[in-house]
């Protein structure tokens, strides 16, 4: 079993829809969580932070489930520019290795 | 959000010869860097972290004596691919995270762009 395993994708979605995206991890003792976006052929960037209670930025919700160990990203009104690969991030504390997912495509069409 | 610069963007060199790639977290010390390398279509791969001031810890599979890493201070940490061959050809990214209050959320550079001749 992978350390953190997405759903490949892609996910394609029109302008306006609201699109969630699942993440599982597999150490029950990670510590911190993050939800990073990445464009074709750029770096990673850092989208937001997963905490316990959940967190909201604009259209973009994250959302963390320790029991179930998974964590998820809802984005609402979809636009056309969050097409991207979304990767699902942990932290694993202790060795400070940080694993990703493979991410989910999404292309939000017009 | 902390900036993490690398340089250079993209590089070409012949099979051979070695190329460096700096790193520098701009407006943060960074206790930790990490060196990732990524192909066409697949997902992050993580090479080797590294520690200011001491060694750097790589990943399985990961030459350490062909993929050569330094992290001499807490704003700058190199790679040096040596002897590259076209099978290096990739886009290299490293990454910052931050001591103390920034938390645990790393900081990436704009990638370089390897292709080997």
């Amino acid at each position: 079993r992978k350390e953190v395993e997405q759903d490949p994708g892609p996910f394609n979605v029109p302008e306006g829809a609201t699109v969630a995206f699942n993440c599982t991890y597999s150490n029950s003792a990670s510590q911190s969580f993050f939800w990073y976006r990445q464009d074709c052929r750029k770096e990673p960037k850092l989208l937001m932070s997963v905490y316990s209670s959940g967190n909201e930025d604009g259209r973009f919700t994250a959302q963390l489930n320790r029991a179930s160990q998974y964590i998820s990203l809802l984005i609402r009104d979809s636009k056309l520019s969050d097409s991207a690969t979304y990767l699902c991030v942990v932290y694993l504390g202790g060795g400070f290795k940080t694993i990703f997912g493979a991410g989910t495509r999404l292309f939000v069409k017009a | 959000g902390a900036v993490v610069s690398q340089h250079p963007s993209w590089v070409i060199c012949k099979s051979g010869t070695s190329v460096k790639i700096e790193c520098r977290s701009l407006d943060f010390q960074a206790t930790t860097m990490f060196w990732y390398r990524q192909f066409p279509k697949q997902s992050l791969m993580l090479m080797a972290t590294s520690n200011e001031g001491s060694k750097a810890t790589y990943e399985q599979g990961v030459e350490k004596d062909k993929f050569l890493i330094n992290h001499a201070s807490l704003t700058l940490s190199t790679l040096t691919v040596t002897s590259a061959h076209p099978e290096d050809s990739s886009f290299y990214i490293c990454s910052a995270r931050a001591s103390g209050g920034r938390g645990y959320e790393q900081y990436f550079g704009p990638g370089t762009r390897l292709t080997v001749t």
